[in-house]
Formats: C-alpha cells, structure tokens, sequence
C-alpha cells in the first residue's frame, strides 16, 4: 500500500518570503503521479501543482515549484514571493496504478505581514 | 464553469439516526469520488464512480455506509445508522475521467457532526 508523509504539522512564514513544504512518500511504483492540493479556510480544496513520476524536470506553476527526488522518494513544494492568500492547509497526494488518491496528513502554512 | 456542488454544508445529528449527502459534479465530468474528512487528518477515499459504476469501494464501511450515482450524475453518500466516529467533513470531488493525472475538482464539504 502507499503511503504519503508530511512532517511538518504546521510551519509559518513571512509575506514575500520562500517556504518550503515536505513530503515522503512510499511505493512500489515506478509510473505514479504526485500532487499538492491547497485548502484554505472554509473553502474548497485546489490543485496546486501536479508531477509525472516519469518527467525528470521538476514542475512549476507560477510561484509554486517542486523539487522531486524519486530516488528518495520525496516531493518537496517551493512558495516564493509567499502571500496572504498562501495562508492553507497544504495536502501532499499520491495516486498510482489504482487511480486512487492517497493524501498525507497536511501542513498548515501561516503567512504573516 | 460551475463547480461541484454539495448540500447540506452542516449537519449535526444524534448517534444511531441517519444522514444523506448530496453532491452534483461538474457537468461533463465522468469520474465522482466521495471522501471522509476526519478533523487533523488528510481526506481517505470512501467511494469512486465512474458513470455510474463503482471503480473502487474498498474503503467504505458497507454495513452504514451507501452511496449510488444517479444516471451518471448526481450521487449521494448515506450513513445509516450513524456513529460518533463518523464525525467529519464529507467531500465529494469529480474529475473529467478516471486517469491517473486527472486533477480532481472538489465541493465544499458537509460538515457532519454526530452526538
């Protein structure tokens, strides 16, 4: 079974600053796809940024980045120029052969002025 | 485009009553997934249609728990009879089909709260 870890419960970060979220995660796999999903207070959970475990280049989306290490098996997203609206709970996913998305527990991120 | 829809947002009930969710994906979207929310944790899949079969059932606690999708629309999400631990936020998400890397759109959740 997979499983997908973030260890950081919560972490906070200065407006304009660059923060870093981590996350494991453990297969058997070696076609899968990882996510980080987005869910604000009292709002929808959002894609944030998605990567192919094939594709060796790491994937950005604006000022969202990931720094992918299959070997290690670690999916790290990258917040640069960190806003107000940053402010969420961050959930690391993985899904596989089975389609099905596994979410980690989540990091609540806290960006203060 | 209109998002997926879900109601109620809030329901509070007694343990042993009964609970219906109701959830209307995006329209054109084949694939509808129903999660459990518990409070500090990630969402766990219960349940995912496609059209209107279910792909993967392996986690929904069948003696309370059923859920059917209309004609390959709508679905709703039952719990009958309710327990204390089933206390969360129920999401239901759809995605265009059942790819892989399909992103998954969500809905806003039913907040469920047993006593």
């Amino acid at each position: 079974a997979q499983t997908v870890t973030q260890s950081q419960p919560e972490m906070s970060v200065q407006e304009a600053e660059t923060v870093t979220l981590s996350c494991t995660y453990d297969t058997s796999e070696s076609n899968y796809y990882l996510f980080w999903y987005k869910q604000p207070p009292s709002r929808q959970m959002i894609l944030v940024i998605r990567q192919e475990a094939y594709k060796q280049q790491n994937a950005t989306e604006n000022r969202f980045s990931v720094n992918f290490q299959k070997a290690a098996k670690s999916f790290s997203l990258k917040i640069s120029d960190s806003q107000l609206g940053d402010t969420a709970m961050y959930f690391c996913a993985f899904t596989g052969t089975a389609s099905k998305l596994t979410f980690g527990t989540g990091t609540r991120l806290q960006v203060t002025l | 485009e209109a998002g997926v829809a879900q109601s109620p947002r809030y329901k509070i009930i007694e343990k042993r009553q009964s609970v219906a969710f109701w959830c209307n994906p995006i329209s054109g979207h084949a694939t509808l997934y129903w999660y459990q929310q518990i409070l500090g944790q990630g969402p766990k899949l219960l349940i995912q249609f496609q059209n209107n079969g279910v792909v993967d059932d392996s986690q929904l606690p069948k003696d309370r728990f059923s859920a059917e999708r209309l004609k390959g629309v709508d679905s709703t999400l039952k719990i009958q009879p309710a327990k204390l631990e089933d206390s969360a936020v129920y999401l239901c998400a759809s995605s265009l089909d059942w790819d892989r890397g399909d992103e998954q759109f969500f809905g806003p959740g039913t907040r469920l709260t047993v006593l």
